[in-house]
């Protein structure tokens, strides 16, 4: 069991570029979430999904896509980075009601 | 605007002594509120929760004090140890369906001195 596992750890990115953060659970939760930790801002909610085929947005969505076409798969793109997108992203799941886990988090630099 | 809002930013303790970080928010719909712990390095770690329907939840060491009309919960984590050094954060959800939808505190760095 492996929890929540999110690629890569650390990833530089030049302005403008685009990539994919990838999460995956195996605990068959139906609900996962993106998040970004920026000092001194706490965790914010950037996008979350209820259930495969079903997405939301959260606090700060833009500049990001999500899908989810698996339960256990909710990756997260950059469309376009920008240096504002420098933060640490973490995904997060759980079932509704319980307890929410997070992965170990992406480091991600826009220069 | 912030609809958590933590306190102290940093906070230093002696082994020994009680750690207290201090949350309030805005929002009455809110009703649960869960302390997460994090590690340098590492994601954050559910601590303890607690609903509205209780004042005061204990578990362990850490205690969580509920004030519903001062909008107001709080973390104590009594007998500090050098390993309680980390960054706890305060949290609240609420609505049907949405303690997943977590609205964060903006985080209290603890150092507890040996």
């Amino acid at each position: 069991n492996a929890g929540v596992t999110q690629t890569p750890k650390f990833q530089v990115l030049k302005t403008g570029q685009s990539m994919t953060l990838q999460c995956a659970q195996d605990m068959n939760h139906e609900y996962m979430s993106w998040y970004r930790q920026d000092p001194g801002m706490g965790l914010r909610l950037i996008h979350y999904s209820v259930g495969a085929g079903i997405t939301d947005q959260g606090e700060v969505p833009n500049g990001y896509n999500v899908s989810r076409s698996t339960t256990e798969d909710f990756p997260l793109r950059l469309l376009s980075a920008a240096p504002s997108q420098t933060s640490v992203y973490f995904c997060a799941s759980g079932r509704s009601g319980n307890t929410i886990y997070f992965g170990e988090g992406s480091w991600l630099t826009v220069v | 605007q912030q609809q958590v809002k933590q306190s102290p930013q940093s906070l230093i303790v002696q082994k020994g002594g009680i750690s207290i970080i201090n949350c309030a928010y805005e929002n009455t719909a809110f009703d649960y509120f869960p302390w997460y712990q994090q590690f340098p390095g590492k994601g954050p770690a559910l601590l303890i929760a607690i609903r509205p329907d209780v004042s005061e939840k204990k578990e362990g060491r850490f205690t969580i004090s509920f004030n519903k009309s001062a909008k107001q919960f709080s973390l104590h984590i009594m007998d500090s140890q050098p390993g309680d050094s980390a960054t706890y954060f305060c949290a609240a959800a609420g609505g049907k369906d949405s303690s997943y939808k977590l609205i964060f505190g903006s985080g209290t760095r603890l150092l507890v001195r040996p």
